[in-house]
This record gives C-alpha cells, structure tokens and sequence, in this order.
C-alpha cells in the first residue's frame, strides 16, 4: 500500500510569494492533517480536512490556508511568505480522527 | 504548563539496554497517545499506538498509559544503535468531536544508543 506523498520535497522561495503545497493520502484515508516543523516551535498543528470540509485549525494566520478534493488529496496554500514560514510542512493521513495518523516526507520550505 | 512535555533529553544508553522515554499530557479528556520516531531529517514515524491503560508491547517496544497520572512512557529493550533518533509523544485530545484530526506533539526526546 503506498504512503503518504507530499510534492514538492523542496521549494525556494522569497519573502512575498505564495506557494501550494500537495499531499496524497493513504488510500481509503479520508482525514488530512497539515503540521509545520520548525527547531524552534516542534510541531505545530495547521489544520484538518476531511471529506472536502476543514473540520479544525490551528493557531495559525490566515495566510495559512487548505483545501481537500473529493479524492482526499489536499493542498496547502501560504500566501504573503514570511522569513518565518522557513519549515518543514507534513502532512499526515488517518482513516479517522482518533485513528494513528501516518506522515508524508515533507515538503521543506526555504525562504530567501 | 506544556500541554504534552517528556523527558528532557538528550538521552544516552549503551546497546542492549533498556531505554525509558516519558510523557506527560494535560487535558484528562485525552483519548489516543502515540509514540513516533524521527531520524535526523525524516518525518516521523510511527512506532505504537496506545488507547487505555495498562501496556502495550509490540516487538521490543512497549507502551505504557496511565490516564489517572495523565503518564504515557515507551520502554525500548535490547536497545540498538539503529534506535538513535527523536522520540516525539503525541497525545489526540478528541473528545466530542471538538479537536478533529489533532495531535499535540511533545518538544521530543534525544536517544543516542552507543556500542
């Protein structure tokens, strides 16, 4: 069974673009979570999707955005990148909410 | 007081010992606790899932829940120098549907596994 997949694995970036980010979940999954990683922070939870509807979010600004199709895949959208955005970007997959979540690659994000 | 903390690390144990990772978790409606591992620029991966108290063993690990303490620990035995990573403990508070999809991560344990 394939895992979770995550494109791209790596981006550069400059402070005001925006970038989409895309996650392909467990077949059969239909909860999508989005983290970000930094050293500083750990892992933060985004948000969770699940069939096509945001069922939760973190505590992140609006410029922090998601979506889920109705084949599950999800997209994350960052509009207006910050320095600060610099982070490893998971996405995670589960069969429901309470289930064990499995995690893509990553998509690493480096802004310049 | 961090909602998940463990123990602070970094952790060092020679081969073949057992390695005791701890966490501590603050919402009693905490219903699902996870171990996962986390080679230096990998993504987690999950190693045990526990839903009530008492342990959990699967091969070398095993998990350990204690909801009334609100304690949830990982026992590594016969531990190997391949077990070198970041042990991340990760607690789904979903109760009532209120935090879907959720987990809260601990700041996660350093384990070196020297020979």
């Amino acid at each position: 069974k394939a895992g979770v997949t995550q494109t791209p694995r790596y981006l550069i970036k400059t402070r005001g673009q925006q970038v989409t980010l895309s996650c392909s979940p467990i077949s059969g999954h239909r909860s999508v979570s989005w983290y970000q990683q930094t050293p500083g922070q750990g892992l933060q939870f985004l948000f969770e999707y699940f069939s096509e509807t945001q069922r939760n979010k973190g505590n992140f600004p609006g410029r922090f955005s998601g979506r889920q199709f109705s084949n599950s895949r999800s997209e994350m959208n960052v509009s207006t990148l910050e320095l600060g955005d610099s982070a490893l970007y998971l996405c995670a997959s589960s069969l429901d909410s309470l289930k064990p979540q499995h995690f893509g690659d990553g998509t690493r994000l480096s802004i310049l | 007081q961090k909602e998940v903390e463990q123990n602070s690390g970094p952790l060092s144990v020679p081969e073949g010992a057992i390695a005791s990772l701890n966490c501590t978790y603050s919402d009693r409606v905490s219903q699902s606790f996870f171990w996962y591992r986390q080679y230096s620029g990998k993504s987690p991966e999950l190693i045990m899932s526990i839903y009530s108290n008492g342990d959990k063993e699967d091969g070398r690990f095993t998990a350990q829940l204690n909801k009334a303490s609100q304690y949830v620990s990982l026992l590594i035995r016969d531990s190997q120098p391949s077990d070198s990573a970041t042990y991340l403990c990760a607690v789904n508070q979903d109760a009532g549907g209120t935090s879907y999809g959720k987990l809260t991560f601990g700041q996660g344990t350093i384990l070196t596994v020297h020979p």
